[in-house]
């Protein structure tokens, strides 16, 4: 079974500037999560997906974030513009909708640097 | 506010021995907790769980202890092994209007010294 696909792996970007990640979860799997994890904290939830529609966005900072998944399967997180603030590894990650209580499968992360 | 702590920021151990990670939590409505393991350059996998519904959840070298009433759990390796050499983070589940949320700690350095 192939993981949690995430592109590009790393981006540099001057602030101000746009940028987007994509994500392609496991297949099957109905419930996709963007993470931000900034160097020496752990993932901070910004949005959940089951399928397209959105569960929480209630920590994503709306006025330069956003992040869709029009089809229920690949998603994008789009920031604009960037701020230095935003320097991180972007996680997503997916789960089955029922079964495998809780367990959410990461992929590798996009390591973002605003300079 | 810091849900879920970890403050241990590293640990070393000896090859052979046991590792323990601990996590505090300060929400009594979180009702499963889990642990990630990090290498650099991947993202977290998951390692092994538990439903606050019970205080011991055991898989191969690894143990979960949850004491719901110090809202503290902590992860035992034994032995440890080089290759448990990673970051080590503790998640807390809360359900929040049907949406499933995971908090997790600032996770923990483990480095097993051979």
């Amino acid at each position: 079974e192939a993981g949690v696909a995430q592109s590009p792996r790393y981006k540099i970007i001057e602030k101000r500037q746009s940028v987007a990640f994509w994500c392609n979860p496991i297949s099957g799997h109905a419930t996709l999560y963007w993470y931000q994890q900034i160097l020496g904290q752990g993932p901070k939830l910004l949005i959940q997906f089951q399928n397209n529609g959105v569960v929480d966005d209630s920590q994503l900072p709306k006025d330069r974030f956003s992040a869709e998944r029009l089809k229920g399967v690949d998603s994008t997180l789009k920031i604009q513009p960037a701020k230095l603030e935003d320097s991180a590894v972007y996680l997503c990650a997916s789960r089955r909708l029922a079964g495998g209580p809780y367990t959410q499968y990461f992929g590798p992360g996009t390591r973002l640097t605003v300079l | 506010d810091q849900q879920v702590k970890q403050n241990s920021p590293s640990l070393s151990v000896q090859e052979g021995r046991i590792s323990i990670l601990n996590c505090d939590y300060t929400n009594s409505m979180f009702d499963y907790f889990l642990w990630y393991k990090k290498y650099p350059a991947e993202g977290p996998t998951f390692l092994i769980s538990i439903s606050s519904i019970k205080d011991k959840n055991e898989d191969g070298r690894f143990t979960v202890f949850l004491n719901k009433s110090a809202k503290h759990l902590s992860l035992h390796i034994v032995p440890s092994q080089p290759g448990d050499s990673a970051v080590y983070f503790c998640a807390a589940c809360n359900r929040i209007q049907g949406a499933q949320k995971l908090v997790f700690g600032q996770g923990t350095r483990l480095t097993i010294n051979p």
